[in-house]
Order: structure tokens, then sequence, then C-alpha cells
């Protein structure tokens, strides 16, 4: 399976951007790039996915890089709530099949 | 909404009991994903459903360990007999497949604890 790394941590201000990368240089044609956080003391949570253009939700962005072998999960401004581990995820495009977890960023937001 | 439902939240057994975990799914979704969460391990996928149907179970760890799905409603998992390496958050998440990546959607999680 394609592998995805990812900082350990990552510390941010308030109400200021977060940029959170992901490298996959050994992604396939078919995988799409999902990502999920995991608040504390709760079950993960489906943050965005996309294939190869940029994405846009109310939770936040996605910008894919055009080789498609990095990603970059954007917050546009973050609050203490988005405080949680950020995991990057390649599942393939049948998506019918469990994702693969790695040890995700932790991502700390300083008031 | 109702979201994905697992009971119990907490279950605390003594070693060598048999421990059911339960899972409710999203109404309409197909896919039923059982994880397992340790500090060690991280969050490991232990089976999947797709329409009731056990696709890939290589991630239960031994034989006391069991998933069912009886019908698109509800699933169980089941240890026996529980071993304290067994303490973990166990989480159950669905999904509807469409062939495109759906996203999973994750209940509240049960947190083990074997004595």
């Amino acid at each position: 399976d394609a592998k995805t790394t990812q900082p350990n941590s990552m510390e941010s201000n308030e109400e200021e951007p977060v940029h959170l990368p992901c490298n996959h240089s050994t992604i396939s044609g078919t995988d799409y790039i999902h990502w999920y956080r995991q608040l504390p003391s709760q079950g993960p949570e489906y943050v965005i996915h996309g294939l190869t253009s940029n994405v846009n939700n109310r939770m936040a962005s996605l910008a894919i890089a055009e080789d498609r072998k990095s990603s970059t999960l954007i917050l546009h401004r973050a609050t203490l709530r988005d405080a949680a581990v950020y995991y990057c995820i390649l599942l393939s495009g049948g998506g019918a099949d469990g994702l693969t977890f790695g040890k995700g960023t932790h991502l700390i937001i300083q008031p | 909404d109702a979201g994905v439902i697992q009971s119990p939240r907490h279950e605390v057994t003594e070693m060598g009991q048999e421990v059911t975990l339960r899972c409710k799914p999203i109404s309409g979704h197909n896919s039923l994903f059982w994880y397992r969460q340790t500090m060690m391990r991280g969050l490991e996928l232990l089976i999947y459903f797709n329409n009731n149907v056990p696709i890939d179970d290589s991630g239960m760890p031994e034989d006391r360990f069991s998933a069912k799905m009886p019908n698109a409603s509800f699933s169980t998992l089941k240890i026996q007999p529980s071993e304290p390496r067994d303490s973990a958050v166990y989480f159950c998440a669905s999904s509807f497949q469409s062939g495109v990546g759906q996203p999973q959607h994750f209940g509240d999680g049960t947190r083990l604890s074997i004595l």
C-alpha cells in the first residue's frame, strides 16, 4: 500500500491559517487523498478528500501538488476546537476498503 | 440525523470473560468497519463488511475475536475469552460505498478495559 509521511506535530496560533503537509511519493493513479482528524476522546472525523484538483468544503481546503506526490490540508482560520490529530490517508478509487491510519500530525493551537 | 451508535461506551471486565461490542450504522450505509485504537499501535482496521458480508478480516488479531453483521442495521464484535492486552478503544464506522471513496463516519467508540 502506498504510504504517507506527516510531521509528528505542529503548532499554530488561534485565528491564523494552518497548513498541514503530507508526502505520498508512491501514490498510484487511482488513489484518493483523504484527510481525517481525531479530537481528544472522540472517534475520527472525515475532513476532506480529493483526487487531482484542489478541493474546498466548509471545514478546510485541500491543495494537491501537480505531480500528486504531496498535498496540504489548509485550515483557513484555526480555532481551539481544531486542536486534534490529523491523518492523511490514501484510499484506492474503489473506496470500499478500510482506512490505514499512520501516526498523523498532532496540531496544537495556542490561544 | 443519528450517527453511528456504539454500545456500551465503557466496559470493564475480568480476564477470561466474554465481551460483546455493538454497533448500529447510519441508516442507508452499506459498509461497516471495526477499528481498534491503542497507544502502542494506533488505529488499526480489524474487519469490514460490504452489504453485510465480511470482506476483509485480516486485521482480526486472533481466533478469540469474531464479528457478525446479521442485518444492515446491526453488527457485533465479540472477544472470547478476553485478555488484558485486548484493552483498547474500539470504533465502529459506516459509509455508503459508491465507488468514489465516500467518507467513513465513526461512532464515539467503546473503551474496553480487561483486568
